[in-house]
């Protein structure tokens, strides 16, 4: 199976940082690659699709790229309500594998 | 969309449970459909899938062989059947929608979780 390893682990930045996180798959998935966050005691959301695609409703401030095995998401400016853990997901047939999480904070 | 799970309860190590999810507000039988699992303070686990027809299924390695998922396209509802639990089976289960009817996609609804407590 395809593993998912999303790396920090944790984050602290100060309101209007770049955040960036990174997510690599052991094997190629194209651009199956899916990016949700999830705000304490809430759902996940899903914010990124298809690797760089940004769903409806989502701040323009979130951006994905990558392709293959490597891929980002970057915050350009962190805001308050953007404290989440967030997490990405190959969707690239069975099984749909999250990486572990990337815990974001504010500084 | 909404997607309302249900049936999560404390059970016994060795127990079986079947959780449900309710969902409304689309074309339920044109989507494939997933439960994902939180354990208490941990990360996201997907845990199995079925397609719009329940002809295909698949499920994480943790589940497989414990776990059955099925879905009654005539009541609009999921149905994920727990057998032989185990403690580390504790957690949030969610039901999850597809969010294209073909191909694979990722999940655009979630639904709010049924907490299912394996434990003597």
């Amino acid at each position: 199976d395809i593993q998912m390893t999303q790396s920090p682990s944790s984050l602290s930045a100060s309101v209007g940082d770049r955040v960036t996180i990174t997510c690599r798959a052991s094997q190629g998935i194209s651009n199956y690659l899916a990016w949700y966050q999830q705000k304490p005691g809430k759902v996940p959301q899903l914010l990124i699709y298809a690797a760089s695609t940004l769903q409806s409703g989502v701040p323009s401030r979130f951006s994905g790229s990558g392709s293959g095995t490597d891929f980002t998401l970057t915050i350009s400016s962190l805001q308050p309500e953007d404290v989440a853990t967030y997490y990405c997901q190959k969707y690239y047939s069975a099984p749909r594998t999250f990486g572990q999480g990337t815990k974001v904070e504010i500084k | 969309v909404q997607l309302v799970e249900s049936g999560g309860v404390v059970v016994q190590p060795g127990g079986s449970l079947r959780v449900s999810c309710a969902a409304s507000g689309f074309t339920f039988d044109d989507y494939t459909m997933h439960w994902v699992r939180q354990a208490p303070g941990k990360g996201l686990e997907w845990v199995s899938l079925i397609s719009w027809d329940g002809a295909g299924t698949d499920y994480a390695d943790s589940v497989k062989g414990r776990f059955t998922i099925s879905r009654d396209n005539s009541k609009n509802s999921l149905y994920l059947q727990m057998d032989s639990l185990r403690t580390e089976d504790t957690a949030l289960y969610h039901c999850a929608k597809s969010s294209a009817p073909t191909g694979w996609s990722p999940f655009d609804y979630w639904g709010q979780g049924t907490l299912v407590t394996v434990s003597s």
